[in-house]
């Protein structure tokens, strides 16, 4: 999961494996959050939402899940491949308009293995 | 469709000297904000904007300046660069205010304060 500090997390997977990537966050009140890749030398690239009165998302062979009693959130990648080696943040904010001020964690290297 | 654009993509100044790092985007979107990337951190609201003529200060505003004459444009002003703000720069904008908080973001500007 995310942590606060000078080393990213890393999660190492093999090419064709499901990966989980975790974050927790802080504030109760956040009630839409969003998951960023980034991949090397580029720009966050949005992937994947989800509002409070949710639990799970669909994507593209992506999941998103929320867990508001614990204050958790959660990115499955399905049969990860090496173009998704990135760096992922979560991100929470309260929503509408709360996306002014977004609050990012700290990122997971997600490294795929051939 | 160029998205957001930033330049330069890399520069070095010297302690005291002054830059701007340029913005711009061509979707017509009403918000545009600064961020800031250390390592091992998240990304840093540094101002934002939520409309010509109208910003406002995110959570690390200090030492930088904004202003939003045009809707196209969020210019970001170093008065005096001091090396605490040796980073990499993101400018990010957004269309819809309230149902809508997905972020896109430009490629980044890698800035050296020595």
């Amino acid at each position: 999961g995310e942590s606060v500090g000078l080393h990213l997390p890393t999660l190492s997977v093999q090419e064709g494996d499901n990966s989980i990537i975790n974050c927790a966050y802080s504030n109760s009140a956040s009630d839409y959050f969003i998951w960023y890749k980034q991949e090397s030398g580029k720009g966050p690239q949005f992937i994947i939402d989800i509002r409070s009165n949710m639990d799970k998302r669909q994507g593209q062979r992506v999941t998103v899940l929320l867990n508001k009693t614990v204050k958790h959130l959660s990115l499955q990648i399905a049969a990860t491949q090496p173009g998704d080696s990135a760096v992922y943040f979560c991100a929470e904010t309260q929503a509408p308009g709360g996306g002014n001020k977004l609050t990012f964690g700290t990122g997971t290297q997600l490294k795929v293995e051939l | 469709n160029a998205g957001v654009t930033q330049t330069p993509k890399f520069q070095v100044l010297k302690t005291g000297q002054s830059m701007t790092l340029q913005c711009a985007q061509d979707m017509n979107h009403e918000y545009m904000s600064w961020y800031r990337q250390d390592p091992g951190m998240g990304l840093r609201l540094i101002h934002y904007s939520v409309g010509a003529g109208i910003t406002d200060q995110g959570e690390v505003p200090n030492g930088y300046n904004v202003s939003r004459s045009t809707t196209e444009d969020f210019p970001l002003r170093l008065l005096s660069a001091a090396p605490s703000q040796t980073s990499v720069y993101f400018c990010a904008s957004r269309g819809e205010r309230t149902f809508n908080e997905k972020l896109f973001f430009g490629s980044g500007t890698q800035l050296s304060v020595l």
